[in-house]
């Protein structure tokens, strides 16, 4: 199972938007509803901010948001604030019990 | 509150194997399974395998079928994750994570440093 393509990084100013792509294949993303997104801050483990590709658990602002089309899943940040500075990576269901994690995206605020 | 507390970092020389545990606390052990997911330094996540602590069943990655073995001890509600034959490729972070659906890792474990060198 081959690693998700992400972008290396992504930037944006305090109040903008920044969309990071995630894209697999029809036996991972493309196949499944089963698509997370993480934020990861240095030092820290990842947090959950997007599962099933567009729904955030309690405590996650709405400023993130999840979408997929095809084999390519999306996240979008807006309002981007100094906080969403970190890596994100998306995951998704593989088939064959297996899950395939994305190569992962920076965000700058510029 | 849930959470998951992960063994303490790790030195061991090439060649080794090195055993991580993962305990959890706040909800049922035996209702979720256990994943365990590594980051080498500088480099992005990458998923090895999971328990499902209720039957013992496991599924590994590819990758590391034959070097790596998860188990568990219900009893104190921990998950143990053992790799062998390590080379410095192996220096990484190892993660222990929940997960309540397919790729929804709810909860994390703080990471384990574990390092290979001779």
């Amino acid at each position: 199972q081959s690693a998700l393509t992400q972008p290396p990084s992504a930037s944006g100013s305090p109040g903008q938007s920044v969309t990071i792509s995630c894209t697999g294949t029809s036996s991972d993303v493309g196949g499944y509803n089963y698509v997370s997104w993480y934020q990861q801050h240095p030092g820290q483990a990842p947090k959950l901010l997007i599962y099933d590709v567009s729904k955030r658990p309690s405590g996650v602002p709405d400023r993130f948001s999840g979408s997929k089309s095809g084999n390519t899943a999306s996240l979008t940040v807006s309002g981007l604030q100094a906080e969403d500075e970190a890596d994100y990576y998306c995951s998704s269901y593989g088939g064959s019990n297996n899950d395939v994690f994305g190569t992962g995206t920076k965000v700058t605020v510029l | 509150q849930v959470q998951l507390v992960q063994s303490g970092a790790e030195v061991k020389k090439p060649g080794a194997s090195v055993k991580a545990s993962c305990k959890a606390s706040g909800y049922t052990f035996t209702d979720y399974y256990i994943h365990w997911v590594r980051q080498a330094p500088g480099h992005g996540l990458e998923w090895m395998g999971w328990i499902n602590p209720n039957s013992g069943g496991t599924s590994y990655a590819q990758k590391f079928q034959g070097r790596v073995t998860v188990t568990r001890d219900t009893s104190i509600s921990t998950a143990y994750m053992e790799l062998s034959r390590l080379t410095s490729d192996d220096t990484a972070v190892y993660y222990c994570a929940r997960t309540t659906a397919h790729s929804l890792f709810d909860c994390w474990g703080q990471g384990v440093l574990v390092t290979v060198s001779s």
